[in-house]
């Protein structure tokens, strides 16, 4: 069974970066797309971006001036840094698995930004 | 706001049979995928593609398309149907991916 694990700092101050990694457990990396997907506290789903095994990235162009999706093969690990964070960065963020529809989510990391 | 749009909020009562709608100029060309999402939990994908059904998901839950307007039909809802559910396909670029805005649906 798959699994998806996230870890990352859930206290940031406006200005700073937000870092979050996600490892893979079980299935294969490779051949598999992976996403940054967040929800502001009450409010929907945003996607972020996607990274395949390659390096390919897509970003949501809303956020593609801030966002870096990078992936470590070796380990089975994707990660997410989002720089010069504000309030409106606030929210849970997700990793997720696919390419357009997503099977497997990691279980979420509330990320505040507040002074 | 998204390029796929949702109804805020739907109810059903028990038993009964409820459309969940998302309406996008993507929809056009590309399915939509869904998700159902508790409280305090994270998503998990309910529909994809054509009319597939993911993992453990009760065949009571399908889905259609036509035209600019996809749709989740729930038959014979169950009081643990009760969630909020998103739409998710490609933006009008064709490029991104997108969410819909999410439809709460209570089950009576």
């Amino acid at each position: 069974q798959v699994q998806l694990q996230q870890w990352g700092a859930g206290l940031l101050k406006p200005s700073e970066t937000l870092s979050l990694t996600c490892a893979v457990y079980g299935g294969s990396f490779s051949g598999y797309f992976w996403n940054w997907i967040r929800q502001p506290p009450g409010k929907g789903l945003e996607w972020i971006g996607e990274i395949n095994h390659s390096g390919f990235t897509n970003y949501n162009p809303s956020l593609k001036s801030r966002v870096t999706i990078s992936v470590d093969t070796s380990k089975n690990q994707f990660s997410l840094r989002l720089t010069s964070v504000t309030a409106a960065d606030t929210a849970v963020y997700y990793c997720a698995r696919g390419f357009g529809w997503y099977s497997f989510w990691g279980q979420g990391t509330l990320v505040t930004v507040s002074s | 706001s998204s390029e796929l749009t949702q109804d805020p909020a739907v109810s059903v009562a028990l038993g009964q049979t409820v459309r969940i709608t998302c309406q996008g100029d993507s929809l056009r060309t590309h399915y939509a995928s869904w998700y159902q999402q508790k409280p305090g939990q994270a998503p998990i994908i309910v529909m994809y593609g054509k009319d597939n059904r993911a993992s453990g998901i009760p065949d009571r839950f399908s889905v259609s398309s036509s035209g600019n307007t996809g749709s989740l039909t729930i038959a014979g809802a169950q009081a643990e149907d009760e969630a909020d559910y998103y739409c998710s396909s490609r933006d009008s670029s064709g490029k991104y991916w997108v969410f819909g805005g999410g439809t709460k649906l209570t089950v009576l």
